[in-house]
């Protein structure tokens, strides 16, 4: 099963309000990570945090981490029509048998900015 | 610097057909993984490698083979297709732990 579940499955705002959106996940990780992925087109990183980290800002964008609840929060200020897309929240766990990391996928949040 | 280059674009298989989807990253990364996309669902990881000569498996890798002979490419072999393998395909790369990945545009493959 997936490791990340976004909440809410879709939200719908007005141009200008805020966005926030919520993942959740289940083991143990590295960082977790959030991409933005544009109708019909690949995925584009965001932000990333890593588990000692509890809240990192870039532009627009606000990300927590709660790692004692496992779960981690997007919030995107004063939003545009331009952020209508899919956001994913993707978690780093480590793999012991092979020194590395492998990435796994919430479902995403299908966000519209209403002009 | 392409980043990471997907070909082909598009495909329409025919059940039971094989076929080797390219991934190719100049940016030396040592990370590389395969997602699959089903309409309307997040990406599931079919196979990753953590470096050249080192690959495993991901959540969905039955049907799904792949080598990593060299740290620029990381090809997906689907042995006999299934329409259940309809999907977008797309690969990935990082530099290492902690990085974020880069993604390409994505393969569409339909299996008919």
């Amino acid at each position: 099963s997936q490791q990340g579940e976004e909440d809410p499955q879709a939200l719908s705002i007005q141009e200008g309000e805020n966005a926030t959106m919520n993942c959740s996940y289940k083991t143990s990780i590295n960082n977790l990570q959030w991409y933005r992925q544009n109708s019909g087109r690949g995925l584009v990183h965001l932000i990333l945090i890593r588990s000692n980290e509890r809240e990192k800002h870039s532009g627009r964008l606000r990300v927590t981490l709660d790692t004692s609840k496992k779960s981690s929060s997007l919030l995107i200020t004063a939003s545009r029509a331009a952020d209508t897309a899919s956001y994913f929240c993707a978690t780093d766990a480590t793999l012991p048998e092979t020194s590395g990391s492998r990435l796994t996928f919430g479902e995403g949040t299908q966000l519209t900015v209403n002009p | 610097n392409a980043g990471v280059t997907q070909t082909p674009k598009f495909q329409v298989l025919k059940t039971g057909q094989s076929m080797t989807l390219q991934c190719a990253q100049d940016m030396n990364h040592e990370y590389m993984s395969w997602y699959r996309q089903d309409p309307g669902m997040g990406l599931r990881l079919i196979h990753y490698s953590v470096g050249a000569g080192i690959t495993d498996q991901g959540e969905v890798p039955n049907g799904y083979n792949v080598s990593r002979s060299t740290t620029e490419d990381f090809p997906l072999r689907l042995l006999s297709a299934a329409p259940s393998q309809t999907s977008v395909y797309f690969c990935a790369s990082s530099q290492t732990v902690n990085y974020g990945y880069t993604f390409g545009s994505g393969t569409r493959l339909t299996v008919v």
